[in-house]
């Protein structure tokens, strides 16, 4: 079974900069969720989706990250503009919650690790 | 205070040692509980949940203490290969879940 997909893998940009990340969750999974992890850090929750609505985003810093997930599969994580503070690695990962078939473990990816300058 | 608190190590062990991970949660109402094990520069992976009554899984016990609000994690006869960082996680509600992470214990076994 695939797991989940994210990319880029690394990203370097200047601080102001935009960046967007994907990801495309293990099939059939119906919750999503992004977490940003700083160095030395835990996983930090930024948005949950079930299908394609929010299920909370209430520590997304909404004036300069974005997420959509348009179709209730892959999803997409904008940062505009970024700052120093966003270097981070921005973790996605699915679950079956919602499904009838939850056993409550998120499955994450290899995460997409962000350098701003 | 964090919603989920724990010891940032490192616990550095030798090779057959048994080591003892404990994990604070504030949210009285928190109704699900995990290990999550990450190792250096890779995603997390469940390790484990951890049931009311305690569990075990080969080397590996979880016990949960709803009284104290703290969740342990025991680990018997140290493997170079556990060497990691041990997330305790935590379901923040019970009518919604969402899990919240604790900043991980590190692990180091050594020879």
């Amino acid at each position: 079974e695939a797991g989940v997909a994210q990319s880029p893998r690394y990203k370097i940009i200047e601080k102001r900069q935009s960046v967007a990340f994907w990801c495309n969750p293990i099939s059939g999974h119906a919750t999503l969720y992004w977490y940003q992890q700083i160095l030395g850090q835990g996983p930090k929750l930024l948005i949950q989706f079930q299908n394609n609505g929010v299920v909370d985003d209430s520590q997304l810093p909404k004036d300069r990250f974005s997420a959509e997930r348009l179709k209730g599969v892959d999803s997409t994580l904008k940062i505009q503009p970024a700052k120093l503070e966003d270097s981070a690695v921005y973790l996605c990962a699915s679950s079956s919650l919602g499904t009838g078939t939850d056993t409550g473990e998120l499955f994450f990816g290899e995460g997409s690790r962000l350098t701003v300058l | 205070r964090k919603e989920v608190e724990q010891d940032p190590g490192p616990f550095n062990v030798p090779e057959g040692a048994t080591v003892a991970f404990n994990c604070t949660y504030s949210n009285s109402a928190s109704q699900s509980f995990f290990w999550y094990r990450q190792d250096c520069r890779k995603e997390p992976k469940l390790l484990m949940s951890v049931y009311s009554s305690g569990n075990e899984d080969g080397r590996f016990t979880a016990q949960l203490n709803r009284a104290s609000q703290y969740i342990s994690l025991l680990i018997r006869d140290s493997k170079l290969s556990d060497s990691a960082t041990y997330l305790c996680v935590v379901n923040r509600l019970a009518s919604s879940y969402k899990l919240i992470f604790g900043s991980g214990t590190r692990l180091l076994v050594r020879p």
